[in-house]
């Protein structure tokens, strides 16, 4: 059984710092990585893909991959509370297995 | 990325009936997915949808309960049939993007679903 694993969370982190994500998967030989937004009562929106280890960068975003240690992290510099969402890390290709998400809560 | 809608938005079932929800995309894609999210919880894949085959379905999920039509590349629908509570759900199809060579997943706004 492929499996993700986030904490629930809640983050909670001022506005102006950066929030760190976590993310970690059991499937071995998983190739894809994402990162999706999902604000309440909204569908999930991609925010970052990333394919291979190291980080990737995209303007506030950084998303890390570690493969040997099965792990992805999101970061997210200079948060504001448009922000404030649940994180979901999904893995897979095609098929993705989503974790339960990171409600993340940037106040004022 | 594609742009994706769904109807209903959202509906209010009685128990043993069925729904059927719409997914139009405005381009051609070739894999349709659709996934189920529960009250509360993560989102689960309930099965992928290529014109031409039939729906490959997900351990849990049966054609019978979640018979899926994919007419052609730019529709897809999903029916839950025989609705109990336990179908109570947001579901939301999505669809692959290829254009930047790897695949990535975009969501429809989804289908908010109780059953009384």
């Amino acid at each position: 059984q492929k499996e993700v694993e986030q904490n629930s969370g809640p983050l909670s982190v001022p506005e102006g710092a950066i929030a760190s994500l976590n993310c970690t998967y059991s499937d071995r030989v998983s190739q894809s990585f994402f990162w999706y937004r999902q604000y309440s009562g909204k569908s999930p929106e991609l925010i970052m893909s990333i394919y291979s280890n190291g980080d990737k960068e995209d303007g506030r975003f950084t998303a890390q991959l570690n493969k040997a240690s099965q792990y992805v992290s999101l970061l997210i510099r200079d948060s504001q509370p448009s922000d404030s969402a649940t994180y979901l890390c999904a893995v897979g290709f095609q098929k993705l297995v989503f974790g339960t998400g990171t409600r993340l809560l940037v106040s004022p | 990325s594609a742009v994706i809608s769904q109807k209903p938005s959202r509906d209010i079932c009685q128990r043993g009936t069925s729904l059927t929800i719409q997914c139009q995309v405005d381009s051609q894609v070739t894999m349709m997915f659709w996934y189920r999210q529960q009250p509360g919880q993560s989102l689960t894949l309930i099965a992928t949808a290529n014109q031409g085959s039939e729906a490959t379905y997900e351990s849990g999920f049966v054609i019978d309960k979640f018979p899926i039509s994919r007419p052609n590349l730019t529709f897809s629908t999903l029916t839950v049939s025989n609705m109990s509570p336990e179908d109570s759900s947001i579901y939301l199809c999505s669809v692959e993007d290829k254009r930047t060579g790897v695949s990535t997943q975009y969501f429809g706004p989804g289908t908010r679903l109780t059953v009384l």
